[in-house]
């Protein structure tokens, strides 16, 4: 029930497409969703997060789609550039619970082809 | 701030011996997490701490490692005798209030 199911595990998109990641969870107590971007020999960055108060959260190229009755979320990346190749982390936190401890999908490779 | 940091960035060691990772987070943060990196497994959560208290070790693979938190500034995680299983990269991450980690940029570490 702890478990955050990320899909796919890499991806390879085309300069100017979009990329979808997905993520499943169980915990119904879980009320925070980051994710990460993390480039090689760096450690994993936040790059946008969501709480299930809303359904979407858009920051520049990048939006979380939340659906709470599925408990699924996916990050849309918009305009793909080849920048962007990373490995993307998708979690979640029942920071209501005054759990800190993040629980980390297993992560998906981006390659941005030119 | 300069973030969180570790040392060394790189570590080499032979089978056996003791190894020890540092980590300093970023001031003020209460919480602070030790992370194991590998392809097959991902990210792991070893051990974090709350204001310097371990809250959950449980994710700590034997009795070889151990971690501490002294003071607010400083945790170290010891591995004791090292094995080539434990070659991976490892990370320290420190969080302050509600919100997202901040990760150190890690330690690789080889056991030959």
């Amino acid at each position: 029930q702890q478990q955050v199911k990320q899909s796919p595990q890499s991806l390879i998109v085309q300069k100017g497409g979009i990329s979808i990641i997905n993520c499943a969870y169980e915990n119904t107590a879980f009320d925070y969703f980051p994710w990460y971007q993390q480039f090689p020999g760096k450690g994993p960055a936040l790059l946008i997060a969501i709480r299930p108060d809303v359904s979407e959260k858009k920051e520049g190229r990048f939006t979380i789609s939340f659906n709470k009755s599925a408990k699924q979320f996916s990050l849309h990346i918009m305009d793909s550039q080849p920048g962007d190749s990373a490995t993307y982390f998708c979690a979640a936190s029942n920071e209501g619970g005054s759990q800190g401890n993040l629980i980390f999908g297993k992560g998906t490779k981006l390659s941005v082809k030119p | 701030d300069a973030g969180v940091i570790q040392s060394p960035r790189h570590e080499v060691t032979e089978m056996g011996q003791e190894v020890t990772l540092r980590c300093k987070p970023i001031s003020g943060h209460d919480y602070l997490f030790w992370y194991r990196q590998t392809m097959m497994r991902g990210l792991e959560l070893l051990i974090y701490f709350n204001n310097n208290v371990p809250i959950d070790d449980s994710g700590m693979p034997e009795d070889r490692f151990s971690a501490k938190m002294p003071n607010a500034s400083f945790s170290t995680l010891k591995i004791q005798p090292s094995e080539p299983r434990d070659s991976a990269v490892y990370f320290c991450a420190s969080k302050g209030g509600a919100g997202g980690y901040t990760f150190g940029s890690g330690t690789r570490l080889t056991v030959v």
